[in-house]
């Protein structure tokens, strides 16, 4: 168990460049989160993956954002356009969904701390 | 909406005392989930303790042991024998009950309490 690793873990971008960010969970984790934290707040949920599903999406998640889990395993985070407002540490969560709901712990990764000049 | 509120930004403590950080939230639901997270600076997140809401006994790992008052929606967090290691940000969450249950998969945050010890 190597735990739920990111890359990158810093990215500093112009303003209106397309940033991809990738969150590798661990390896049995079926479940998949995207949080955004700014400094001085607590993470805030973006969406949530069952698998290859999308099944939970925040209303912060504007159309610039787009997620994808395509075989199930490792997701990207894409923030197209950026903005200053997306200045922010990006984290990624995964978990095991056990057989009753609510049992599954969420096991962050680093974050990827994103910096829009 | 279901909210977490964190009313000690910061807090400090003398090392092997003990200290209580405090969290309140605001729900309807019945049945849900309560957490501490901590962060450590520059290091990720890891899972303090958890609180089944139907439970009502006070859940405890070693030197963290929870307060747990359902009817004050009440969730305050122990740490006793406190440790340098321990200094870190302190974040309470909530969780729904999930989604095949009407609730919400995700887990909502306070805005912290960054706790330090001194030596």
């Amino acid at each position: 168990d190597t735990g739920v690793s990111q890359d990158p873990r810093h990215k500093i971008t112009k303003r209106g460049q397309n940033v991809t960010f990738r969150c590798d969970p661990i390896s049995e984790h079926n479940r998949l989160y995207w949080y955004r934290q700014t400094l001085g707040q607590g993470p805030e949920f973006l969406t949530y993956f069952q698998n290859e599903a999308q099944l939970e999406k925040s209303r912060l998640l504007s159309d610039r954002f787009s997620a994808e889990r395509p075989k199930g395993s490792f997701s990207t985070l894409e923030i197209q356009r950026t903005e200053q407002g997306d200045s922010a540490m990006y984290l990624c969560a995964s978990s095991l969904a056990g057989m009753s709901s609510g049992t599954d712990t969420q096991y962050f990764g680093p974050g990827t701390r994103l910096t829009v000049l | 909406a279901q909210t977490v509120t964190q009313s000690q930004p910061e807090m400090s403590v003398q090392e092997a005392e003990t200290v209580t950080l405090s969290c309140t939230y605001d729900t309807s639901e019945s049945d849900y989930y309560l957490f501490w997270y901590k962060q450590p600076p520059s290091r990720q997140m890891i899972l303090v303790i958890r609180q089944e809401a139907y439970k009502q006994q006070n859940a405890t790992e070693n030197r963290f042991s929870v307060n747990f008052q359902k009817a004050a929606k009440s969730f305050s967090l122990k740490i006793s024998d406190s440790q340098l290691g321990d200094a870190a940000m302190y974040f309470c969450a909530y969780r729904s009950p999930g989604l095949t249950q009407g609730g919400s998969e995700k887990l909502v945050f306070g805005k912290g309490t960054k706790l330090t010890v001194n030596p």
